[in-house]
């Protein structure tokens, strides 16, 4: 079955601490992975995006992620959280097999403490 | 450049009532898929449209209908509302279904 898993529902950092939002997906085919973050009543932002090639990923708001096949992970890291990075972030998977179809995590709600 | 934008922004329908939801892709996109994102979890895919015709389905009931009008522009009709149909409804446009989803705002729709 395809599926994203999020494991982390809700996490807490303090504002300039490092971060890592994790996710794990279980596909057949050959797996498009993307992050996409949600403030609280608004729709989805992409932060970024794997197809193929390099697997480790830059995106906006200096975020990046990395792909690991063997782990079939994807998780989300930044260096130095700010303030305005509270919000949900998203996992989702998609692929040749699906085109539009993407299949979604259940999210991780991020908390910066100042 | 516009982007994927949705109308209306919120909906309170009643049960058994038919509520219609309409979106706008992204100017050189195509295609169009629809989500229901229920309040907690994250987005489940209702339908795509590609060239005026439903493409692929996830598991809705036929409760749940749409349409693409040759402008690319897309419309989503749900009958028979259910208090379960609650949800925030999201939009996404493509290129031909295989390239990056841009999602919209959403139409927020409470069914009381």
């Amino acid at each position: 079955a395809q599926s994203v898993t999020q494991p982390d529902i809700h996490i807490t950092v303090s504002e300039g601490a490092s971060l890592e939002l994790r996710c794990n997906y279980s596909y057949g085919a050959t797996p498009y992975l993307f992050w996409y973050v949600q403030s609280p009543g608004q729709g989805l932002q992409l932060l970024l995006k794997y197809f193929s090639g390099d697997t480790l990923v830059q995106g906006i708001k200096g975020f990046e992620a990395e792909f690991k096949r063997s782990q079939s992970s994807f998780n989300l890291r930044k260096p130095s959280v700010h303030w305005s990075d509270a919000a949900e972030y998203f996992c989702a998977v998609g692929g040749s097999g699906n085109t539009g179809k993407l299949i979604f995590g259940q999210g991780t709600t991020l908390q910066v403490k100042p | 450049d516009a982007g994927v934008t949705q109308s209306p922004t919120h909906l309170i329908k009643t049960r058994g009532q038919q509520v219609t939801l309409r979106c706008s892709p992204k100017s050189g996109h195509d295609t169009v898929s629809w989500y229901q994102q229920a309040l907690g979890q994250g987005p489940q895919f209702i339908f795509q449209y590609y060239e005026e015709e439903e493409r692929q389905r996830g598991n809705f009931p036929d409760r749940f209908s749409g349409h693409q009008f040759p402008n690319y522009s897309s419309e989503l009709n749900v009958n028979a509302l259910l208090l379960g149909d609650s949800a925030l409804y999201l939009c996404a446009s493509s290129l031909n279904g295989y390239e990056t989803q841009y999602f919209g705002p959403g139409t927020r729709l409470l069914v009381l």
